[in-house]
């Protein structure tokens, strides 16, 4: 398996507070995404990187932001978190934007 | 507009049936790939296949099978003899490298299979 892991896996937090999701891989792959996955909506991509300090919009990328300081870890953060954003959120990894990617466990965010 | 449709949300078969599940895809770039991805109830995602618009052969791996058609734009996965373990969400996903690096999943499949 590949090595993803995803922190913290709950969080239960209220509107309007800032949140960080962390995610920290040992495969120094290039290239890191986070989606979150909804019901009736699959998974849809936030935000991705291909390398450090090097990141792009997905499909969903308003309210989120990401960094990527270091190889192995890329966060995403919700400035400002709303009932909306309440999802399972996963990191994924791939060696180059042709492979496979390799998800993390997820983390169950709730936004009361 | 959906890129990736399954229109199948879920499917019950009785085990050792054979089920097939469906993806449509939509996409103008004409270098693209397709993916099937599988979320036990678990809730991990698991890597199943990849396949690159220009390879159209079909793919065969113990029961699991795929069969892509370009000239359809599908791609989909065939479980013959399911078996109870098969029980799962499939995911169908698409990555478009052309217009732009994008990754687009389907809704999912919901399989049961019933001992």
């Amino acid at each position: 398996d590949a090595g993803i892991t995803q922190s913290p896996r709950h969080k239960v937090t209220e509107t309007g507070t800032p949140v960080t999701l962390r995610c920290h891989q040992t495969e120094n792959h290039r290239y890191m995404y986070w989606y979150r996955q909804d019901p009736g909506h699959g998974l849809r991509l936030i935000h991705y990187s291909y390398g450090v300090k090097d990141t792009d919009k997905g499909e969903v990328s308003d309210g989120y932001s990401v960094s990527r300081s270091k190889t192995e870890d890329f966060l995403l953060t919700l400035e400002s978190a709303t009932s909306s954003q309440t999802s399972v959120y996963f990191c994924a990894i791939s060696g180059s934007i042709y492979d496979e990617q390799y998800f993390g466990p997820g983390t169950r965010l709730t936004v009361t | 507009a959906q890129k990736v449709t399954q229109a199948q949300t879920e499917i019950s078969v009785v085990e050792k049936e054979d089920v097939t599940l469906d993806c449509v895809y939509e996409t103008r770039d004409t270098t693209y790939y397709l993916f099937w991805y599988k979320q036990p109830p678990s809730g991990e995602l698991v890597f199943l296949i990849r396949r690159n618009s220009f390879d159209e052969q079909n793919e065969i791996s113990g029961r699991y099978s795929w069969n892509f058609q370009k000239s359809t734009s599908s791609f989909n996965f065939t479980i013959t003899a399911s078996q109870v373990v098969d029980s799962a969400v499939y995911f169908c996903a698409l990555s478009e490298v052309v217009t732009g690096n994008q990754f687009y999943f389907g809704t999912g499949t919901s399989l049961t299979v019933i001992p």
